[in-house]
This record gives structure tokens, C-alpha cells and sequence, in this order.
């Protein structure tokens, strides 16, 4: 099946601070999502983003699917980013998570 | 409206319990999910309805139950279960398994197994 793979696995920022997660896939796709788990689990969309280039307020996101990788970006880094990320990939079905980025902004 | 409601929040049940954990969405989407995530992991895909059929069972044991009693509703059955199945339980929904389009998730529930 197809993997899905995140880095960095963690990161720290200070507020204001700018910062690029990924997301490689091994297989062709034409979808992928970004999530932001919240610490109270919920998972909330960010951009369902199959291919191109997308914005939403501070945050956006590329994906180059011939390539098979997605770049999400934050911009001004708040509190409330910290969180964990997660992309995720339909295959066969089913919804294919990656491991997450795991991400604290310290004021 | 893109929300999927999941009740309840929490759950606490002991080993002999039998309990169930709903979901409903009102999208008009026929594909429906139950995810288990443990803490610092992503969620695991439990099961799939497509058209309020099973359609994917990843071998999960049979003291969780699923049930889809019709197009808007996904329930999980909990009996017996053990201490090392506490987590958060996530219900997901999107327009049609295999045609890719954007899935949503509810806010969970967080079971724990006494």
C-alpha cells in the first residue's frame, strides 16, 4: 500500500516564526488533506489539495503530485498553531494518514 | 454544514459493560469511517461503510460492533472490551468510498477502559 511519510516529526517555534511541514507519498494520488488535531483531538481541515496551490489566511499549502510531495506553510506562527499536522491520502478506500508533525509555538 | 457530531465526548466503562458510541452526519455523504487513535499516533482505520454496507473490516475484533442504520448514521457496539482499547474514537464521512473527495471528521470520543 502506499506510504505516507511527514518530517519534521517535531518542531518548536517561537511566535511569529514561520515554518514549512512535509508530505511525501509513494504512490500516484489525486487527493490529499492537512489536518490540524487540536489538543482536544479534533481533527479540523485545513485544505483538501490534490494538486496546485492553495491560501488560507496565514497557512498555505502546494502540492506538486507528479512529484509526490505537499508542502504546508504557516506564516506568523500563533499559540494557537500548536497542535499536531497530519496529511492524509485516499487509497482503495481508505484514508491514509501520515505519522504528523507535532508542532509548539511558544509565546 | 460540513460537521459530523459524535456523541459522547468521553465514556468511561468497565470490561463487562456494553456500550455504544454514535455518529451522524448530514452532508448527503454514503461512505463512513470509525478511526482509533492512540495517543502520539495517527488515527487506524477500523472500519468502512460505503452505501450503509461494510465494505472493509481491518481485522478488528469482534467486541466492536459497527452498525449503519441508514445513510446519515454510523454506530459502534462496544462489549467486553480491555483496558488497552482505550482511546480517542474518531467517525469521518466523504461523498462516495473510492471517488476521491474531502473527508470530515467529528470531534471524537475518548473511551477509557476500566
Amino acid at each position: 500500500g502506499i506510504q505516507v511519510e511527514q518530517s519534521p516529526p517535531d518542531l518548536i517555534l517561537q511566535e511569529g516564526a514561520n515554518s514549512t511541514l512535509r508530505c511525501n507519498f509513494s504512490d500516484s494520488v489525486n487527493n490529499l488533506q492537512w489536518f490540524h488535531q487540536n489538543p482536544w483531538g479534533q481533527l479540523i481541515n485545513l485544505f483538501y489539495i490534490p494538486s496546485g496551490t492553495k491560501q488560507n489566511g496565514r497557512l498555505s499549502a502546494t502540492t506538486v503530485a507528479t512529484e509526490r510531495y505537499s508542502l504546508l506553510y504557516i506564516s506568523s506562527s500563533q499559540t494557537t498553531d500548536s497542535g499536531v499536522y497530519f496529511c492524509a491520502v485516499f487509497q482503495g478506500g481508505k484514508l491514509i494518514f501520515g505519522q504528523g508533525t507535532e508542532l509548539s509555538v511558544k509565546p | 454544514d460540513t460537521e459530523v457530531t459524535q456523541t459522547p465526548k468521553h465514556l468511561v466503562m468497565g470490561m463487562t459493560n456494553k456500550k455504544s458510541l454514535k455518529c451522524e452526519q448530514h452532508m448527503g455523504h454514503r461512505a463512513m469511517y470509525w478511526y482509533k487513535q492512540k495517543a502520539k499516533k495517527p488515527p487506524e482505520l477500523m472500519f468502512v461503510y460505503s452505501y450503509e454496507k461494510l465494505s472493509i473490516n481491518e481485522s478488528v475484533p469482534s467486541r466492536f460492533s459497527p452498525e449503519c442504520p441508514n445513510s446519515s448514521l454510523l454506530n459502534l457496539h462496544l462489549h467486553a472490551l480491555q483496558p488497552e482499547d482505550s482511546a480517542l474514537y474518531l467517525c469521518a464521512s466523504s461523498g462516495r468510498q473510492g471517488v476521491p473527495t474531502e473527508a470530515f471528521f467529528g470531534q471524537g470520543t475518548r473511551l477509557t477502559v476500566v
